[in-house]
């Protein structure tokens, strides 16, 4: 499975954009990478994902490098309910097995 | 609200004792999955089903098992308990075998 790189933590202010990094150099052509955060110890919620082409939903936008090797979550007003840990996840699908591999993710605290 | 349910939310037991916990899928998904969430540990991948059927495995104990029944809940069955099984358990369910994930709430299970 290819490796993730985020940093540890993060801050931002209450309603600037939060942009989150990542780092999957070793990804693979046919390998989506996955936003997720968890807030407190609730259940990971699904933010947003893409393969090669930026994406932008209700929730966020991703941005993917046209090498693939990194891509940079962007939350464009914070409030103070976006802090969370999020997670950066490269999947692997083969023949409908699919598994998230989560890493320490980045711990993002709004501040006011 | 992800639609995906698990019960019970709570759980404590003695070591050596065994549990049952459940998840419901949400309306139409195929696919359920368990992860386990310890602190030293963090989100690790259990195990996949697909209409019943196991499709994937991840680092899940011999103690422990799972099974999809025909109406599509989960139940995974955790026994010989000990006090480093104590984590939170979380069910996804997706699709099909590819799709995206959606979490749970979660169990939290407190072994004593």
């Amino acid at each position: 499975d290819a490796k993730t790189t985020q940093p540890p933590s993060m801050d931002c202010a209450e309603g600037r954009a939060a942009n989150l990094p990542c780092n999957h150099s070793t990804i693979s052509g046919n390998e989506y990478v996955y936003w997720y955060r968890q807030i407190h110890s609730q259940g990971p919620q699904y933010i947003i994902h893409g393969l090669k082409n930026n994406e932008t939903n209700e929730m966020a936008s991703l941005i993917i490098t046209e090498d693939r090797k990194s891509s940079t979550l962007i939350l464009p007003h914070a409030t103070l309910r976006d802090t969370a840990v999020y997670y950066c996840i490269v999947r692997v699908a083969i023949q409908g097995a699919q598994k998230l591999v989560f890493g320490q993710g980045t711990r993002l605290t709004i501040n006011p | 609200d992800s639609g995906v349910t698990q019960t019970p939310k709570h759980l404590i037991t003695a070591t050596g004792q065994r549990v049952t916990l459940r998840c419901s899928p949400r309306s139409g998904d195929l696919s359920v999955y368990w992860y386990q969430q310890s602190l030293d540990q963090g989100l690790q991948f259990l195990i996949q089903y697909y209409n019943g059927e196991e499709r994937a495995k991840g680092n899940i104990l011999e103690r422990f098992s799972a099974q999809q029944f025909p109406d599509l809940h989960s139940e995974l069955n955790l026994s010989s308990l000990e006090l480093g099984d104590s984590a939170l358990y979380f069910c996804a369910s997706s699709l099909g075998g590819a799709q995206t994930q959606y979490f749970g709430p979660g169990t939290r299970l407190l072994v004593l």
